[in-house]
């Protein structure tokens, strides 16, 4: 299986500024299929970008995705509030799907 | 406008059954893969199974042998029957929509299911 590690496990950050979110794969992740997905507490996961580099429908553009073969990156600029939330990287190149652990966006 | 609802979770003793069911609207789920993803409490986001648009069915090692995926497109609808539950099964239960480039695009806001004795 495809492992995926995310760092840092907690990101403490203040609105206005930028976060920068690390994905890394234990294998070469097939034809870029990474999505990153936000979730904040007692809802779904939201898609926000896919293909690593592609913005989900309605996903503001302070949301960008970067990265290939096992390195991934999700960076949010401007912090917003309703930014601050739990972050899941998940890789459909390779089978089984797999998803990173998470990382927690807070509030400094 | 797209939607899933899932429903069917509850309490359920160890070695119990249960059969979770999702309600697609706004789309035909048979011209779309499924999956079901569950999140135990606390923790993060783990998939569970897949059925594709063609029917091709594929489980986690973690409940191969113990649950079902199934669809009924009449009723636009996905399942999931668990048998053998453990404590380990203890989640909130996803179901999701996987586009034709495999990503998942729109998510139910799913359901519960606790196994206690």
């Amino acid at each position: 299986d495809t492992v995926l590690t995310q760092s840092p496990g907690t990101l403490s950050l203040s609105p206005g500024e930028s976060a920068t979110l690390s994905c890394r794969a234990s294998q070469s992740v097939n034809s870029g299929y990474l999505a990153w997905y936000q979730q904040n507490p007692g809802q779904a996961p939201r898609l926000l970008i896919y293909g690593a580099t592609s913005r989900a429908t309605g996903i503001p553009d302070r949301f960008s995705g970067s990265g290939s073969g096992t390195d991934f990156t999700l960076t949010i600029n401007r912090l917003e509030p309703e930014d601050f939330a739990v972050y899941y990287c998940q890789q459909y190149g390779n089978s089984p799907i797999t998803f990173g652990q998470g990382t927690r966006l807070e509030i400094k | 406008e797209v939607q899933l609802v899932e429903s069917g979770g509850g309490l359920v003793k160890p070695g119990g059954s249960l059969r979770l069911s999702c309600a697609a609207s706004g789309f035909t789920s048979s011209t779309y893969g499924m999956n079901w993803v569950r999140q135990a409490p606390g923790k993060g986001l783990e998939w569970v199974s897949s059925i594709s648009s063609s029917s091709y069915i594929y489980y986690a090692d973690s409940v191969k042998g113990r649950f079902a995926i199934s669809r009924d497109n009449a009723k636009n609808s996905l399942y999931l029957q668990m048998n053998s539950l453990g404590a380990e099964d203890t989640a909130v239960y996803y179901c999701a929509r996987i586009t034709l480039k495999g990503y998942m695009d729109v998510w139910g806001k799913g359901t519960t299911v606790t196994v206690s004795s």
